[in-house]
């Protein structure tokens, strides 16, 4: 079974500064995805930023890049500049065999 | 864009009672899936659909079946509802693929009395 841990169950950021997710996960498969979905308050998930694990370079998605690192199984995400509309819960996720497992969650406020 | 929707934004029903929850996606995705999502567990996952009357049981499917008779549409049942089925379901649809994102509907807030 794959699990998915995040550490941070909140984080507070000012308006136009760096905020750094953190998640790390646990797998025997060599071969797989992990996402970052955000989930704003009252409104769907989406996807935010994916990254394969055979490709070594970090995903990178305008403010929005993650930190991989497959031998350590982490993989945080980095919100850059960020935006008042980034508030919402960060939610940590692996593929594998087309089912996602997702971490608990890391809710962010960005204060103005 | 790729829609999914749920039927009912807010449900309260009784213990005991058989309960439905629809979701309807509109991009022909082959994949179905019905999480359930609560504080500090995140999502789990409950059955996933990757075709027409397929399901495969997910992390979670005591106390859960699913019904796919149509492409476009995944029904998630609860036999007899009891109060720790209280929860958001989530549901959600993606092309047959790894790397694809899953594409997710607004939630059901299901509360059981």
């Amino acid at each position: 079974a794959q699990t998915v841990t995040q550490s941070q169950p909140e984080m507070s950021v000012q308006e136009a500064e760096t905020v750094t997710l953190s998640c790390t996960y646990d797998t025997s498969e060599s071969n797989y995805y992990l996402f970052w979905y955000k989930q704003p308050p009252s409104r769907q998930m989406i996807l935010v930023i994916r990254q394969e694990a055979y490709k070594q370079q970090n995903a990178t998605e305008n403010r929005f890049s993650v930190n991989f690192q497959k031998a350590a199984k982490s993989f945080s995400l980095k919100i850059s500049d960020s935006q008042l509309g980034d508030t919402a819960m960060y939610f940590c996720a692996f593929s594998v065999d087309y089912k996602l497992s997702f971490g608990a969650g890391t809710t962010v406020t960005v204060r103005a | 864009d790729v829609k999914v929707t749920q039927s009912s934004r807010y449900l309260v029903k009784r213990t005991g009672e058989k309960v439905f929850l629809e979701c309807v996606q509109d991009m022909d995705h082959e994949n179905m899936f019905w999480y359930r999502q609560d504080p500090g567990l995140g999502l789990r996952l409950i059955y996933f659909s990757y075709d027409v009357k397929m399901k495969e049981k997910g992390d979670i499917p005591e106390g859960y079946s699913v019904s796919r008779e149509k492409k476009e549409r995944f029904s998630l049942i609860l036999e007899s509802a009891s109060t720790n089925q209280t929860s958001m379901y989530l549901c959600a649809s993606s092309l047959p693929t790894e790397r694809d994102e899953q594409y997710f509907g607004p939630g059901t807030r299901l509360t059981v009395t």
